[in-house]
C-alpha cells in the first residue's frame, strides 16, 4: 500500500531537549511538507522540500530543522531553541512540481507534548 | 485580515439536514481550491476539489465565485459520519505555489 507514515504517533518530551519525528513516503511524491496544527487554527507550514538536497522555510521556521537526503524521507527536528512546541505535526507529500491541481496527502500526523 | 476565512461554527444539524458552508479568501492570485475533512485527531483528507464551474460528488457540492472571493460546500441529506471539521485550502502562485490552509467549520450531525 502505498502512503505517508510519521512516528511516533505520541511524543513526550522535556523541556530543553531536541526531538526528530520522522516522514517517509513511498508515493513518489518529488514535494513534501511539514504542518503544524494548533487548537482552533488552521494548518501552519513549517517547512517544504521540492526535491531531494533542497528545503526552504515556512511560515514558522524558527525552532525547528529538517533535511531532505533520500526522496522518501524528510524528518523534522523540534530543537529546544522552540518556545511552544506542544503541537499536532503533520507531514505531507504532492507529486506535481509544476504547482498543478493535485491534492497533498498526510501522513497520520504525531503529537508532541512538552513536559 | 487572514488569507482564508471560514466560519469556526460548529454547526449542529439534525441527520437529514442541509448545510452549506462558506470559505472567503483575500488572494486574487488564488488559482486552485480544495475541501478537506479531518475527523478528530485525525489527518486532514482530500474531499473534494473546487472548480470554477461547480462540481457535485454525491452529496456534496462544492461552488467558486471569484468575483466575491469565496468557495462553498454543501451537503445534502447530512449523515451522523458527516460530523468532521471541514477545511477550506487555496493554493495562488505568487512567484512560487503557496497553499494556505483554513482554520476549518466543525460539523456535528445528530440522530
Amino acid at each position: 500500500d502505498g502512503g505517508i507514515t510519521q512516528s511516533p504517533k505520541y511524543l513526550f518530551r522535556k523541556e530543553g531537549q531536541n526531538v526528530t519525528l520522522s516522514c517517509e513516503q513511498n508515493l513518489n511524491h518529488d514535494a513534501m511538507y511539514w504542518y503544524r496544527q494548533d487548537p482552533g487554527q488552521g494548518l501552519r507550514l513549517i517547512y517544504y522540500s521540492q526535491i531531494v538536497n533542497d528545503f526552504q522555510k515556512g511560515d514558522i521556521a524558527e525552532g525547528y530543522s529538517v533535511s531532505r537526503e533520500k526522496k522518501e524521507s524528510f524528518p523534522l527536528t523540534v530543537t529546544s531553541a522552540q518556545k511552544n512546541p506542544t503541537a499536532f505535526y503533520l507531514c505531507a507529500s504532492r507529486a506535481d512540481m509544476t504547482g498543478g491541481v493535485d491534492e497533498q496527502f498526510f501522513g497520520p500526523g504525531t503529537r508532541l507534548t512538552v513536559l | 485580515r487572514k488569507e482564508v476565512e471560514q466560519d469556526p461554527g460548529p454547526f449542529n444539524v439534525p441527520e437529514g439536514a442541509t448545510v452549506a458552508f462558506n470559505c472567503t479568501y483575500s488572494n486574487s492570485a488564488s488559482q486552485s481550491f480544495f475541501w478537506y475533512r479531518q475527523d478528530c485527531r485525525k489527518e486532514p483528507k482530500l474531499l473534494m476539489s473546487v472548480y470554477s464551474s461547480g462540481n457535485e460528488d454525491g452529496r456534496f457540492t462544492a461552488q467558486l465565485n471569484r468575483a466575491s472571493q469565496y468557495i462553498s460546500l454543501l451537503i445534502r441529506d447530512s449523515k451522523l459520519s458527516d460530523s468532521a471539521t471541514y477545511l477550506c485550502v487555496v493554493r495562488f502562485n505568487t512567484g512560487g505555489f503557496k497553499t494556505i490552509f483554513g482554520a476549518g467549520t466543525r460539523l456535528f450531525v445528530k440522530a
